[in-house]
């Protein structure tokens, strides 16, 4: 079993439609992050967790919301969905005294907004 | 924006060759990271590097952090099929808390 687990995998939506995606990690790390990547802008930033009290902006953050329910889940919200939200999101968590720089990836949630 | 230029953007591979792809930024950074992300999967890390100056290996892979603390190489020997993906490069800086900024990867085919 994936230790960084996304749902759902793929999801086609429309317009003006709230989305979440959500994501469940069991590898027991308090950082948590969401990334989106688009063909040559490689992954960007949308928000990230330190730890359950805490949420942080990332690059990219307008026109999304997070919540972290637990250590082991963090979830993305899109309020109203817009075409240009179409991407590939990723969740990742860390353990920065383990290997600074290292992310642990989900397999990936395909959206697409028509 | 993005501050990292990863080059090329694809390239083909013929079994056996080498190939070699590089990442530039106007900024230091205080670790550089190369990232494989097979299809369908997300990325996972190959090499990190903690020090300018370091050449690093890891099995057919070798990475070095440049000497100006501004750009990274990868360089893949011997390549194999199962090299195909798409390389990420990736800098970290700690006064940025340790966030990380990600080129815009380099996509590795089989030449047909």
């Amino acid at each position: 079993d994936a230790d960084v687990t996304q749902t759902p995998r793929n999801r086609i939506t429309k317009t003006g439609k709230r989305i979440m995606l959500e994501c469940s990690q069991t590898k027991g790390h308090d950082r948590m992050y969401w990334y989106r990547q688009d063909p040559g802008l490689g992954l960007r930033l949308i928000y990230y967790s330190f730890d359950v009290k805490d949420i942080n902006k990332g690059e990219i953050s307008d026109g999304y919301s997070v919540s972290r329910q637990a250590q082991a889940k963090f979830s993305l919200s899109l309020e109203s969905a817009i075409p240009n939200q179409t991407a590939l999101y990723f969740c990742a968590t860390s353990d920065p005294p383990t290997r600074p720089g290292e992310l642990f990836f989900g397999e990936g949630s395909r959206l697409t907004v028509l | 924006g993005q501050q990292l230029n990863q080059s090329p953007q694809s390239m083909f591979i013929q079994e056996g060759e080498d190939v070699s792809m590089n990442c530039t930024s106007s900024s230091i950074f205080n670790t550089w990271l190369w990232y494989k992300q097979d299809p369908g999967e997300g990325p996972v890390l190959l090499i990190a590097l903690y020090k300018a100056g370091e050449l690093t290996s890891n099995g057919r892979l070798t990475a070095q952090f440049g000497i100006t603390r501004k750009d990274s190489f990868l360089n893949i020997s011997a390549s194999i099929p199962s090299d195909v993906g798409i390389y990420f490069c990736a800098g970290q800086r700690t006064l940025a808390g340790n966030k990380l900024t990600f080129g815009g990867g380099t996509r590795v085919l089989v030449k047909p």
